[in-house]
């Protein structure tokens, strides 16, 4: 139990546009989602942190403008990665905790921009 | 903030012999400790945690220890096997605030 379901898990865009990735909790509810991104042969770096009905906490460094998230409810979050670059491509994975069972992550999204 | 280093960076073992990852951490708030194995392009698995108020956990080929004066833990891999290939992350967290601090991961190879 406690999934967090990722999607899309590949996506390859052009410069400029914009990709939203999804991470819905599937059979508990997630009141805070928290946002990592990895490059290559490297950890996985806190960009921010989502709570249902409010505004998302954003880690130093971190363009909120760029980097739009939205907690519309309990069960879904969303990662927009707006006007892309090329050095936005990585592996983007949220994780949401569950209490006392400790954190379940998502499967994560190659984003590539070319 | 919390500042979690990881040693060492690759590990390479032949199967059946032992592994041992090290981290270190700075904010003393820092009261659970889980370790993650990340295959290439995958999420990252849990294998193991511990909470500050244990010493030392087991489960099976993996062990972990804690060290809260020290401000260290280890990762423990018994008669390691091939499968147990991956990178592994430390990572620190302050249960209330939620908050994960990563290692900066260990590539480790087990050769068959």
């Amino acid at each position: 139990g406690a999934v967090v379901s990722q999607h899309p898990s590949r996506v390859i865009c052009k410069s400029g546009t914009s990709v939203k990735i999804e991470c819905r909790s599937l059979d508990f509810q997630a009141t805070t989602m928290f946002w990592y991104r990895q490059f290559p042969k490297q950890s996985l770096m806190l960009m921010a942190t989502s709570n249902e009905g409010s505004k998302a906490t954003y880690e130093q460094g971190v363009e909120k403008d760029k980097f739009l998230i939205n907690h519309a409810s309990l069960t879904l979050s969303t990662l927009t990665v707006t006007s892309a670059h090329p050095e936005d491509s990585s592996f983007y994975i949220c994780s949401a905790p569950r209490g006392n069972y400790g954190y379940t992550f998502g499967s994560g999204t190659r984003l590539t921009v070319v | 903030g919390e500042n979690v280093e990881q040693h060492p960076s690759t590990l390479s073992v032949q199967e059946g012999d032992s592994a041992v990852i090290k981290c270190t951490y700075s904010d003393s708030a820092s009261n659970y400790f889980p370790w993650y194995k990340q295959e290439l392009g995958k999420r990252p698995q849990l294998i193991i945690d511990i909470r500050s108020n244990v010493g030392e956990k087991k489960d099976q080929r993996i062990a972990v220890t804690l060290n809260k004066t020290a401000k260290h833990f280890s990762l423990h891999i018994t008669e390691t096997q091939p499968e147990d290939s991956a990178v592994y992350f430390c990572a620190a967290v302050e249960y209330n605030f939620n908050k994960f601090y990563f290692g900066s991961g260990t590539k480790l190879n087990v050769k068959p």
